[in-house]
C-alpha cells in the first residue's frame, strides 16, 4: 500500500483564488510527522508547512495552512490568494519514528498550475 | 546563513566513468541525508547519516553506490562506475535533529546524465 498517496496529478487554480491539495497518509505509528514541499520549474525543493500528529491545531505559515484530520489520515495543503509564483509540483511527505526512523516517504506529487 | 550547498550543479559523464557528488550540509545539522529523483519513481531516499554515521542506507540501489560522511560539514556519493539508468537528480538534505520539526532542508540539487 502506498505510504503517502496524492490523488491530484494536476491542478489549475485562478489567481487569487484558494485551492486544496489532497494528501493522504497510511501508518501505524503513534508518533509521525507530515510535510509539505513545493518544487518549481528551477527543482529545488522548498520547505513548506509541518504538522506533528499530536498537534492538536493545524498548521499555518503565512498562505498556507495544513487541514490535518487525523482520524480520516488526511493532511490538505490549502493555499489561499494564489499568486502565479505559486504554479509548480507539490509534494506531500511523512516521516514515521517508530517505523522508519527519520526517513521521509514522499508522495507523487500534485502539478498546481496558476492562472492569470 | 548558508543552505545545504551541493556540488557538482550539472553533470555530463559517459557510462563506465566514476561520479562524485558532494554536499555541505547546514552547520549544526546532525542529519544528512541523500534523496534520487527520476520521473519513474518520484523521490526516493538513498541513504541518511546522524552525527556522521549512516544509519540507514536500506535505498541505496546497489554496489556501484557509496556514501560516506568524514566530517560533519562533508558527503560524498559515489557512483563507480556509472550507468544510463543512474541518470537523475541527487538531492542533499540535512536537519536539526529526529525530533519536534525536523525539518529536512534540501540543496538545489546535482542533475546527474550518464551518456
Amino acid at each position: 500500500a502506498q505510504k503517502i498517496t496524492q490523488t491530484q496529478p494536476g491542478m489549475f487554480v485562478q489567481e487569487k483564488e484558494a485551492v486544496t491539495l489532497d494528501c493522504t497518509y497510511d501508518t501505524s505509528d503513534q508518533s509521525y510527522g507530515l510535510f509539505w514541499y513545493k518544487q518549481p520549474s528551477s527543482g529545488e525543493m522548498i520547505f513548506l508547512i509541518y504538522q506533528g500528529s499530536y498537534d492538536e491545531q493545524n498548521a499555518t505559515e503565512g498562505r498556507y495552512s495544513l487541514n490535518f484530520q487525523k482520524a480520516r489520515k488526511s493532511a490538505n495543503l490549502v493555499i489561499s490568494a494564489s499568486q502565479l509564483g505559486d504554479s509548480a509540483m507539490y509534494f506531500c511527505a511523512m516521516r514515521e519514528r517508530e517505523t522508519s526512523g527519520s526517513r521521509l516517504t514522499f508522495g507523487e506529487g500534485t502539478q498546481l498550475t496558476v492562472n492569470p | 546563513d548558508a543552505g545545504v550547498i551541493q556540488s557538482p550543479r550539472h553533470e555530463v559523464t559517459e557510462m563506465g566513468q566514476e561520479v562524485t557528488l558532494r554536499c555541505k550540509p547546514i552547520s549544526g545539522h546532525d542529519y544528512l541525508f541523500w534523496y534520487r529523483q527520476t520521473m519513474m519513481r518520484g523521490l526516493e531516499l538513498l541513504i541518511y547519516f546522524n552525527n556522521n554515521v549512516p544509519i540507514d542506507d536500506s535505498g541505496m540501489p546497489e554496489d556501484r553506490f557509496s556514501a560516506k560522511m568524514p566530517n560533519a560539514s562533508f558527503s560524498t556519493l559515489k557512483i563507480q562506475p556509472s550507468e544510463p539508468r543512474d541518470s537523475a537528480v541527487y538531492f542533499c538534505a540535512s536537519s536539526a535533529d529526529g525530533t519536534g520539526g525536523e525539518t529536512q532542508y534540501f540543496g538545489p540539487g546535482t542533475r546527474l546524465l550518464v551518456l
